[in-house]
């Protein structure tokens, strides 16, 4: 079945720091994928929508200075948490679209911790 | 705008036992549902969904869902639960239309323990 990757699983970054994360789609080819970002026991919010070739497009409330969206191939999009700050620490997950079967696939999940 | 509530956000259920996850939702257009399992660690793996075809959806594991309309509902269930099927469970909603579920807004999901 198709998979959807995420680097790395889990990292731990000092205040002020930028953190990438990477999401990528292992055997197809993905025009869109979407961020979210879960905190612990509550359910997955919807950061940014994120189109091959284009700018993202972020949801209301999410600063999009801050979140840095790249989607520069069919298979890599990247997100960059800038100058992070404790508040930032969350469960971090992408999903790509696999258009040719109209279906949505979720990476594992990058766990963000920001001290 | 649309919005899921997940009534229960833990159950617990015995092995063998009928699992009932309950979800309703809101939205201002005729909506896709679908259903997700989430395991520790882990990202979310569709169990199944609903894009207006036939209320009765069956999903992957023995699991189903059924959308009624009258009640704004979707809930999941199982005829016997077993061990492995202890995660977290989240109802989605989209108004988009898609079939892979652009733009979901999920429920807060629902914790699945299952006692031997």
């Amino acid at each position: 079945g198709a998979v959807v990757s995420q680097h790395p699983s889990w990292v731990i970054c000092k205040s002020g720091t930028s953190v990438k994360i990477e999401c990528r789609s292992l055997d197809f080819q993905a025009t869109t994928m979407f961020w979210y970002r879960q905190f612990p026991k509550q359910s997955l919010m919807l950061m940014a929508t994120s189109n091959e070739g284009s700018k993202a497009t972020y949801e209301q409330g999410v600063e999009k200075d801050k979140f840095l969206i790249n989607h520069a191939s069919l298979t890599l999009s990247t997100l960059t948490v800038t100058s992070a700050h404790p508040e930032d620490s969350s469960f971090y997950i992408c999903s790509a679209i696999r258009s040719a079967v109209d279906e949505q696939y979720f990476g594992p999940g990058t766990r963000l911790t920001v001290t | 705008a649309q919005s899921v509530t997940q009534l229960g956000s833990h159950v617990s259920v015995s092995e063998g036992a009928l699992v009932l996850l309950r979800c309703n939702y809101s939205s201002s257009v005729p909506p896709y549902l679908f259903w997700y399992v989430q395991y520790p660690n882990q990202g979310l793996q569709l169990l199944l969904k609903y894009t207006s075809a036939a209320t009765l959806v069956k999903g992957i594991n023995d699991f189903e869902a059924e959308f009624k309309k009258s009640e704004t509902s979707f809930h999941l269930t199982k005829p016997s639960a077993h061990m492995s099927d202890a995660a977290e469970y989240f109802c989605a909603v989209s108004e988009t239309h898609n079939n892979a579920g652009n733009m979901l807004t999920f429920g807060g999901g629902t914790r699945l323990m299952v006692k031997p």
